[in-house]
């Protein structure tokens, strides 16, 4: 049972315009959220992070929202760029055990 | 540079044969974890361990096995007991207090032939 979700396996964008990426989870002991990128082959790098007693943090051309109501997180890219292309996933650390559980990922892809 | 490190980069196992990945990293941390990635699904947790000589199963830790004799060191041993054992694995690391999750090894595919 997954409690992170990313239900967008892969999302395309052309250059300049918004990516969105979207994240849900289940679990209401999750008290902080990470977005990671990853390139092929590599491991996942820490973009941006986002504490459950905020709403928005931002930086640069990143900027994660979280609905704690809605238990829904969104990372929001501008403008878009073709090295963005990556997968990102989304995590959620449960405080009580330490740990953090990701979502599945979403390919995203930024047209030229 | 301080940083994770994971070897071999490509690692092909005959069925029946166990084989280990090695972690190691240089950045002071206590906690290490080792993920799995298969296509379609997101990191699946395989063991974890917050301090030196002691260790966790995570959610899919049959048919593996660590170790965790220094700080430094945190290999992965896929036993001939993991029926599904191609797959790409991650070590990552956590220093305590830190919020930036874990910093990540570059990975090792591992491909049964």
């Amino acid at each position: 049972d997954q409690q992170v979700k990313q239900n967008s396996p892969s999302l395309s964008v052309q250059e300049g315009r918004i990516s969105i990426l979207n994240c849900d989870y289940t679990n209401s002991m999750f008290d902080y959220f990470l977005w990671y990128k990853k390139y092929p082959a590599e491991g996942p790098t820490f973009l941006i992070s986002i504490s459950s007693i905020k709403d928005k943090n931002e930086d640069g051309r990143f900027t994660v929202f979280l609905n704690k109501s809605a238990k829904h997180l969104s990372l929001h890219i501008v403008p878009s760029q073709p090295g963005d292309s990556a997968v990102y996933f989304c995590a959620a650390r449960d405080y009580n055990f330490n740990k953090f559980y990701f979502g599945s990922g979403t390919k995203l892809n930024v047209k030229p | 540079d301080g940083g994770i490190t994971q070897s071999p980069k490509y690692l092909f196992r005959k069925e029946g044969q166990n084989v280990t990945l090695s972690c190691e990293q240089n950045l002071n941390h206590d906690a290490m974890y080792w993920y799995r990635q298969d296509p379609g699904q997101g990191l699946r947790l395989i063991y974890y361990s917050q301090i030196v000589n002691d260790f966790q199963k995570g959610d899919i830790a049959e048919g593996y096995s660590v170790s965790r004799e220094k700080k430094e060191s945190f290999p992965l041993t896929v036993t001939s007991a993991q029926k599904n054992p191609t797959a790409f694995y991650l070590c990552a690391s956590r220093g305590q207090g830190s919020n930036y999750g874990y910093t990540f090894g570059s990975g090792t595919r591992l491909t049964v032939v």
